[in-house]
């Protein structure tokens, strides 16, 4: 059964320091989000994505965030200097349409020291 | 601002009896709902799912109840089985208005007792 993949499974970054999530969403979907889970809290919507731009973005995905799908597989996203409320675990997610129910990864635990 | 409520943290059942998760939400834009199931260090999975054209959707041993009027929706799992035991999202769209990201709840620790 098809599957959204991401790497690495753990990060550990210090402050300031520049990371690059990376996710492979399921082969024919189109639409691809990002949502992060910090400790405790529920998943929070970052970006969704769509034909190479950004489709809608929440209050979190400030100026530090980017996303990116460089080729045809993967879709990234960079944080440009970390901060220590950054630490979360972040998940991928991918959808055929915007009406069909989204696939999550495994997600990405990002600790910033 | 919590639009997705889960005001059960936990939610303790017998093996082979029903389990009942519950979601409230406050925004009348919401128009589909989902539930997802993740265990520990694993993603969210998805197991079912309602259009707010529907008031019931049956796939197996689960089920999903909408209530428009109260803006409420439940999950039933019957029977419930020891591998049910995990965390349960509800989550909610605006597909109607194009928004599509998903709106969760805190989510629900079932636990299935054997």
């Amino acid at each position: 059964e098809p599957e959204v993949t991401q790497t690495p499974s753990h990060q550990v970054t210090q402050m300031g320091q520049e990371v690059i999530l990376r996710c492979v969403p399921i082969s024919n979907h189109l639409y691809f989000y990002w949502y992060r889970q910090i400790l405790g809290q529920k998943v929070e919507f970052l970006v969704s994505f769509y034909n190479n731009e950004i489709s809608e973005k929440s209050e979190i995905f400030d100026d530090q965030f980017s996303v990116e799908r460089p080729d045809g597989s993967n879709f990234t996203l960079k944080i440009r200097s970390t901060k220590l409320e950054d630490s979360a675990m972040y998940f991928c997610a991918s959808s055929q349409h915007t009406y069909n129910e989204q696939f999550f990864g495994p997600g990405t635990r990002l600790t910033v020291l | 601002d919590q639009q997705v409520k889960q005001n059960s943290p936990s939610l303790s059942v017998q093996e082979g009896r029903i389990s009942i998760l519950n979601c409230d939400y406050t925004n009348s834009m919401f128009d589909y709902f989902l539930w997802y199931k993740k265990y520990p260090a694993e993603g969210p999975t998805f197991l079912i799912s309602i259009s707010s054209i529907k008031d019931k959707n049956e796939d197996g041993r689960f089920t999903v109840f909408l209530n428009k009027s109260a803006k409420h929706l439940s999950l039933h799992i019957v029977p419930s089985q020891p591998g049910d035991s995990a965390v349960y999202f509800c989550a909610a769209s605006a597909q109607g208005s194009g928004n599509t990201p998903l709106v969760f709840g805190k989510g629900t620790r079932l636990s299935v007792i054997a």
